[in-house]
């Protein structure tokens, strides 16, 4: 079983939609959540770090849920500039942890 | 601009060949990373660093050796290149703390 695992995708929803990715991660011991994006032939970029408490950036909404260990992404009346690909991330309890990414979800987005 | 460079950006190489791969960082981060990504796995850990001469194994580093003989350059060498070595390798580097990753660009190999 991989460590953190994402619904490949492709999702392709129309502009202005509401797109939701869950990812979820086996290690309980896990202290650190991130989803990233990466844009085609390009590196990954941190897109926003994922709090307990849940966190919000303008139209994008991430949740941690530790007691089921999985985290989610939320992305609200999306644009055409959110197609990429999105990289839910995962790293241990101190700064030495390994840093693991899941595969993956790409998104597209149609006019 | 996260001060890491890779070098080279894309390379070429015949099968049985050795071939290093540099990550160079001017951020004096502890922590650098290889990761290689490919079509369905995503980014997959080869090998990190802790420290100048701290390094361990990540979950595909078998035909992959590192080295880290100063905090800003972390070598990735593969021995005797092979095709399923043919990959996007991307370094990265991270800060003290529970904090995210910066990557380079990344270096396209092809092992013919």
């Amino acid at each position: 079983r991989k460590e953190v695992e994402q619904d490949p995708g492709p999702f392709n929803v129309p502009e202005g939609a509401t797109v939701a990715f869950n990812c979820t991660y086996s290690n309980s011991a896990s202290q650190s959540f991130f989803w990233y994006r990466q844009d085609c032939r390009k590196e990954p970029k941190l897109l926003m770090s994922v709090y307990s408490s849940g966190n919000e950036d303008g139209r994008f909404t991430a949740q941690l849920n530790r007691a089921s260990q999985y985290i989610s992404l939320l992305i609200r009346d999306s644009k055409l500039s959110d197609s990429a690909t999105y990289l839910c991330v995962v790293s241990g309890y101190s700064s030495a942890s390994k840093i693991i990414f899941g595969s993956g979800t790409r998104l597209s987005i149609r006019p | 601009d996260a001060g890491i460079t890779q070098s080279p950006r894309h390379k070429v190489t015949e099968t049985g060949t050795p071939v290093t791969l540099r990550c160079h960082q001017t951020e004096n981060h502890r922590y650098m990373y290889w990761y290689r990504q490919d079509p369905g796995h995503g980014l997959r850990l080869i090998h990190y660093s802790y420290g100048v001469k701290d390094t361990d194994k990540g979950e595909v580093s078998d035909g992959y050796s590192v080295s880290r003989s100063k905090t800003e350059d972390f070598l990735l060498t593969l021995e005797s290149a092979t095709s399923s070595q043919t990959s996007v390798y991307f370094c990265a580097i991270k800060k003290e703390g529970n904090t995210e990753a910066f990557f380079g660009q990344g270096t396209r190999l092809t092992v013919v």
